[in-house]
């Protein structure tokens, strides 16, 4: 096992392009998140999925931002037309069956870089 | 609201000592988790310890203790022994049974000083 795996570590971009990020969570966890963290602050909450199915998207993430999970496997994080402020680091973390409060498993991040 | 308050910015200790992060909490659900994470400057977030609002005693894993008081809505995570590899950045969060996501305190900077 070698835990969540996230690609590219790091993206720089222009302003206006798309970007598309990849997320491998732990291969028996059925729970995929994205969060969002900028600079000096804690992460902010995007998105969840359980097997395919996303179950919640926060009102942070405008239109612009979409996420899927096909075949309740692997996660893409989609930004089109991307904005300066959109500049910080996406974690996706993954846990597993039972109850909800088992930990959540990170992993290294993407850090977005909008020029 | 859910919130999440952790009032230290950042710390200065000495390798060895004992070491207190704070943290209190907001919420309405009567079932909720309490999760600390470490974030070194790889960016990783570290899964540390979890106490749940019902357990009766206070987590403990390895040279990490929570220190849970419920009727206070505080949830301070006590490190001992602390080592120069305990620099990092630690956050507190919180998730509502109620709720699929972490809600996360802006986080304390621990610096361990040789």
């Amino acid at each position: 096992d070698t835990g969540v795996s996230q690609n590219p570590r790091h993206k720089i971009t222009k302003r206006g392009q798309n970007v598309t990020f990849r997320c491998d969570p732990i291969s028996e966890h059925n729970r995929l998140y994205w969060y969002r963290q900028t600079l000096g602050q804690g992460p902010e909450f995007l998105t969840y999925f359980q097997n395919e199915a996303q179950l919640e998207k926060s009102r942070l993430l405008s239109d612009r931002f979409s996420a899927e999970r096909p075949k309740g496997s692997f996660s893409t994080l989609e930004i089109q037309r991307t904005e300066q402020g959109d500049s910080a680091m996406y974690l996706c973390a993954s846990s597993g069956f039972g109850a909800m409060n088992t930990e959540a498993f990170f992993g290294q991040g993407t850090r977005l870089t909008v020029v | 609201a859910q919130k999440i308050t952790q009032t230290q910015p950042g710390m200065f200790v000495q390798e060895k000592e004992a070491v207190t992060l704070d943290c209190t909490y907001d919420t309405s659900d009567p079932s909720y988790g309490l999760f600390w994470y470490k974030q070194p400057s790889s960016g990783e977030m570290i899964f540390l310890i979890y106490q749940g609002s019902y357990d009766q005693q206070n987590a403990t894993e390895g040279r990490y203790s929570l220190n849970f008081q419920k009727a206070r809505k505080s949830a301070n995570l006590v490190i001992s022994a602390s080592q120069l590899g305990d620099s990092a950045m630690y956050f507190c969060a919180m998730r509502p049974d109620s709720n699929y996501q972490l809600i996360w305190g802006a986080g304390t900077k621990l610096i361990i000083k040789p």
